[in-house]
């Protein structure tokens, strides 16, 4: 069983259209990351959410932690060719005593020109 | 400032060959990660180290050892490669007091 749902796992959509995808867990989190990993790379951090309800924003990308602090969502607005990538949430979860990080499987966004 | 990088970049390997994966970073981070991605799997952590001389294991670790000798490095060897070792490998680091990791660009391994 995952720790971390993401979902949808695959979207295509045309350039300057909206989307949302979604992390859902039913445990709860002290924090969430988010991540984007763009073909042939590794994954770059893009933020940290620390506080129940809390919104952050990067330019188009809206990241809002939920309220009980076990789900997130990325919203693009005006969805652009260069956000194709792969969005990877992840947490910190104690799995044998130590503290680690845990990712989901991620959503594979496609943006077309 | 290089970051993390990762050597080599692809590679192919007969069953039963062996083989060495090397990761270099050079921010002075105390903690260093070897991942390996699959398809619809995410990241899956092989092994890890919280600081020089010291490695522990992680959610996957079977079938790969690793060492620390520098801080700066963090080697992954597979001693005997199988085909369900064929996957990109990731290797990370990150500061003591921060929680962003800082992945390389990837090893992607064929195994046949």
């Amino acid at each position: 069983t995952q720790l971390l749902e993401q979902s949808p796992q695959f979207l295509s959509i045309q350039e300057g259209e909206n989307l949302t995808v979604y992390c859902n867990s039913s445990s709860v989190f002290s924090s969430l990351q988010w991540y984007r990993q763009e073909p042939g790379e590794g994954p770059v951090l893009l933020v940290t959410v620390v506080t129940g309800g809390e919104v952050k924003k990067l330019k188009r990308l809206t990241f809002q932690f939920g309220d009980a602090r076990k789900d997130s969502s990325l919203h693009i607005t005006a969805a652009q060719p260069g956000d194709t990538g792969l969005y990877l949430c992840a947490v910190r979860s104690i799995i044998q005593g130590a503290q680690k990080l845990v990712f989901g499987q991620g959503t594979r966004l496609t943006i077309n020109p | 400032n290089a970051g993390v990088t990762q050597t080599p970049k692809f590679r192919v390997l007969k069953t039963g060959q062996s083989m060495t994966l090397l990761c270099a970073q050079d921010m002075n981070h105390e903690y260093m990660y070897w991942y390996r991605q699959d398809p619809g799997m995410g990241l899956r952590l092989i092994h890890y180290s919280v600081g020089e001389g010291t490695t522990a294991k992680g959610e996957v670790p079977d079938g790969y050892n690793v060492s620390r000798l520098k801080k700066q490095n963090f080697l992954l060897g597979l001693e005997s490669a199988a085909p369900s070792q064929t996957s990109v490998y990731f290797c990370a680091s990150r500061d003591s007091g921060n929680y962003e990791q800082y992945f390389g660009p990837g090893t992607r391994l064929t195994v046949t």
